[in-house]
C-alpha cells in the first residue's frame, strides 16, 4: 500500500463545474496535510494546507479532512481553464513536523472551455 | 515574493561529469532544506535533508557518495550529481520550511537535468 494515494485520472471536468480531487494516507499519527498544484514543468505550488478535520476555504477551494478514515480531498468550485494542472496531495510523515512530505502520485485535472 | 531561489534552471551535461545546483533561502535563515527529485510523470521523492553545518541526511536508497550535499550557509544548499548518468536526468527540487511546527514547504523553481 503506497503511503499517500490518489486516482492519477484525468479528471476532466466542464467549466464552471466543481472538479473533486481525493486522497488517502495510511499512516494514522500524520498531522498536517496539504494540497499543490503542478504545471508540467513546473515546481509544486501551495494551494491549500489543512491540519484539523472539518472543512477549510479559501476562494474557490475548500480542503475536506477526516482523520478517522484517512482521507483528505480538495473541492475546487467554478473550475477554469487555468485550473487544469496536476494537484499533488502531501502528507507530512508520521506527528512530528520535520518538513518530510510525502506526496501521493497526483491527479491530473482538465477543464473543458 | 519568491521564497527559494534555485539555479539553474535546467543544465545539460555529458554522462561521467558532475553538476551542482544551488538553493537558496530569500528572506529567512533556514537551518533545514530539503532535496526532492521528481522523474516524468511521477511524483515527488524526498532524496534527504540538508542541514546547516552538519551533515546531510539521505533517504533510504539514495547514494551519498553520489549526491553531495553541502549546507555551508543559513541561506545556501547544494546539491552536486557526481559522475552523472542518464538515469539521472530529474527534476530536482529544492524546498525549506519557514516556521517550526506544522507548515506547509516552499518549493525553488526547480532544476531539470539531462544527462546525455
Amino acid at each position: 500500500q503506497k503511503e499517500v494515494e490518489q486516482n492519477s485520472g484525468p479528471l476532466s471536468v466542464p467549466e464552471g463545474a466543481i472538479a473533486s480531487l481525493n486522497c488517502t494516507y495510511s499512516d494514522r499519527g500524520s498531522q498536517s496535510f496539504f494540497w499543490y498544484r503542478q504545471y508540467s514543468g513546473k515546481s509544486p505550488e501551495l494551494i491549500m494546507s489543512i491540519y484539523s478535520n472539518g472543512d477549510k476555504e479559501d476562494g474557490r477551494f475548500t480542503a475536506q479532512l477526516n482523520k478517522a478514515s484517512q482521507y483528505v480531498s480538495l473541492l475546487i468550485r467554478d473550475s477554469q481553464p487555468s485550473d487544469s494542472a496536476t494537484y499533488l496531495c502531501a502528507v507530512n510523515r508520521g506527528s512530528s513536523n520535520t518538513g518530510k512530505l510525502i506526496f501521493g502520485q497526483g491527479t491530473t485535472l482538465q477543464v473543458k472551455p | 515574493g519568491a521564497v527559494v531561489s534555485q539555479h539553474p534552471s535546467w543544465v545539460i551535461c555529458k554522462s561521467g561529469t558532475s553538476v551542482k545546483i544551488e538553493c537558496r533561502s530569500l528572506d529567512f535563515q533556514a537551518t533545514t532544506m530539503f532535496w526532492y527529485r521528481q522523474f516524468p510523470k511521477q511524483s515527488l521523492m524526498l532524496m534527504a535533508t540538508s542541514n546547516e553545518g552538519s551533515k546531510a541526511t539521505y533517504e533510504q536508497g539514495v547514494e551519498k557518495d553520489k549526491f553531495l550535499i553541502n549546507h555551508a550557509s543559513l541561506t545556501l544548499s547544494t546539491l552536486t550529481v557526481t559522475s552523472a548518468h542518464p538515469e539521472d536526468s530529474s527534476f530536482y527540487i529544492c524546498t525549506l520550511s519557514r516556521q517550526r511546527g506544522p507548515s506547509p514547504l516552499h518549493f525553488g523553481n526547480g532544476t531539470r537535468l539531462t544527462v546525455t
